[in-house]
C-alpha cells in the first residue's frame, strides 16, 4: 500500500519564477492539506482541499495556491517566488469520515525547494 | 506568534528509562492534540491523539497527558527504546480534529544504549 508520495523530491529555482509541487494521497484518502517547514521551525498549515475544493487556509499570500483533482491528488503553486519560500515542502492526506482514523494526516516526505 | 510550544529542543534518555516531552500551547480554542515523530528524510508520522475532553490517552508504550488549564501536555514513553531517537512534534487543531494543524518546534529525543 502505497502512502502519500511528492514529487519531486528537490528543486531549485530563481526569485520570481513559478513552481508546482505534486502530491499523491495514501489509497484511499480524499482530502489533501500543504504544509511548509523552514529549516528549524515546525510544519505550518498553508491549506487544505476536499472534493476539489480549497476548504481551510492558513495565514498565506495569494501567490500560494492550489489544486485537487477528481482522482484526489493535488498540487501546490506558488507565484512570484521569494527568497524566504525556500523550504520543505510537506503534503499530507486524510479521509473525512467517523471514527478514530478519520482526519489523522498522513504526511509524505516532502519537497525541498530551494530559491535563489 | 508561537502558539505551541516546545522549549526543550532536545532529549537524552537512557534505553530504558522513561522519556517525558513536553508542550505548552497559549491559544484555548484548541481543543484537540497530536503528537508526531519524524524520522530524517521521512514525513512526519502520527504516534498519538487526544481530545480536549480528556486528560490522558494511552497507546502500548505512549501516553499522553492534557493539563487544559495550565495548557499544557506532555508525551511519555516508557520504557524508551533506541528506535524512540527522532524528533518528536507536539501539535494542535482548534477544528475538533486533526486537521488544520500548528505544530511546535520539535524535540529531539536521543535514546542511548
Amino acid at each position: 500500500d502505497a502512502g502519500v508520495t511528492q514529487s519531486p523530491t528537490h528543486l531549485i529555482k530563481t526569485r520570481g519564477q513559478q513552481v508546482t509541487l505534486r502530491c499523491s494521497p495514501k489509497s484511499g484518502h480524499d482530502t489533501v492539506s500543504w504544509y511548509q517547514q523552514a529549516l528549524g521551525q515546525g510544519p505550518q498549515f498553508i491549506f487544505q482541499y476536499y472534493e476539489e475544493e480549497e476548504r481551510q487556509r492558513g495565514n498565506f499570500p495569494d501567490r500560494f495556491s492550489g489544486h485537487q483533482f477528481p482522482n484526489y491528488s493535488s498540487e501546490l503553486n506558488v507565484n512570484a517566488l521569494l527568497l524566504g519560500d525556500s523550504a520543505l515542502y510537506l503534503c499530507a492526506s486524510s479521509f473525512r469520515g467517523w471514527g478514530p482514523e478519520s482526519d489523522i494526516q498522513y504526511f509524505g516526505a516532502g519537497t525541498r525547494l530551494s530559491v535563489l | 506568534d508561537q502558539q505551541v510550544k516546545q522549549n526543550s529542543p532536545s532529549l537524552s534518555v537512557q534505553e530504558g528509562r522513561i522519556s517525558i516531552l513536553n508542550c505548552d500551547y497559549t491559544n484555548s480554542m484548541f481543543d484537540y492534540f497530536l503528537w508526531y515523530k519524524k524520522y530524517p528524510a521521512e514525513g512526519p508520522t502520527f504516534l498519538i491523539s487526544i481530545s480536549s475532553i480528556k486528560d490522558k490517552n494511552e497507546d502500548g508504550r505512549f501516553t499522553v497527558f492534557l493539563n487544559k488549564s495550565a495548557k499544557h501536555l506532555s508525551l511519555h514513553i516508557v520504557p524508551s527504546q533506541p528506535g524512540d531517537s527522532a524528533v518528536y512534534f507536539c501539535a494542535a487543531s482548534d477544528t475538533g480534529t486533526a486537521s488544520k494543524l500548528t505544530f511546535g518546534t520539535g524535540t529531539r529525543l536521543q535514546v542511548t544504549l
